[in-house]
């Protein structure tokens, strides 16, 4: 099945303690990306790749880093998390051509800093 | 810069009548605009796009779309809601500028009553 996973699915973790939030797609897809999913603000995007070892800030990247060693995985880091960091976080990946570019999003993550 | 409003957090109707969800853009150039939809604990789903000629675009679920230039204007329509189209809707924006970047709406609730 084509599919975006993520894991963990639910964590709480405190102030400072570092976490790596995974994602991985089976459908081959070039580009892949990181939301946060905010009451009121709606989907902003934290940082994009176009491939691997390519990668780049989107609009709210402040917190966090992203690598990308393998085509299938793009996880998510948060050296120092802080509580404004708290919030529901999607993974998202496409073909990157024009006619081929519909994302497919991941599950969620929903991430409380205490 | 990109950017994409939802002028309602939330939108009323009852089973079969018909709904529209209302969303406004803002881009340099031609606009390339899509909605997502989001049931409860899922991430999003791709409805349908909008790049270039007909400005009625039709979706996935019997959901259809009226690009509209002279209003800056993309709302979302269904002809005959059902119960389970209830769920979160999110208008989109890719950038013109840097076609990696996307830029989201607020969301709005569609809430649709027996």
């Amino acid at each position: 099945e084509a599919q975006v996973t993520q894991n963990p699915r639910y964590l709480i973790t405190v102030t400072g303690k570092k976490l790596t939030v995974t994602c991985s797609q089976n459908m081959n897809h070039e580009y892949m990306s990181w939301y946060r999913q905010d009451p009121g603000l709606g989907l902003r995007q934290i940082y994009y790749s176009m491939n691997v070892e390519v990668t780049d800030k989107g609009d709210v990247p402040e917190g966090y880093k992203v690598s990308r060693k393998e085509k299938r995985n793009f996880p998510l880091i948060l050296e120092s998390p802080s509580p404004n960091q708290t919030s529901l976080y999607f993974c998202a990946s496409s073909f990157t051509g024009l006619d081929t570019d519909t994302q497919y999003f991941g599950p969620g993550t929903r991430l409380t800093v205490l | 810069a990109q950017s994409v409003a939802q002028p309602e957090d939330q939108v009323n109707v009852a089973e079969g009548n018909p709904l529209t969800v209302k969303c406004t853009y803002s881009v340099s150039g031609n606009p390339y605009l899509f909605w997502y939809v989001q049931y409860p604990n899922r991430g999003l789903q791709f409805l349908l796009k909008y790049i270039t000629g007909d400005n009625l675009v039709k979706g996935s679920y019997g959901f259809e779309a009226e690009f509209n230039k002279s209003q800056t204007s993309f709302h979302l329509k269904k002809p005959s809601a059902l119960v389970s189209d209830s769920a979160l809707y999110f208008c989109a924006v890719r950038d013109n500028e840097d076609f990696n970047k996307f830029y989201f709406g607020s969301g709005t609730k569609l809430n649709v009553k027996p």
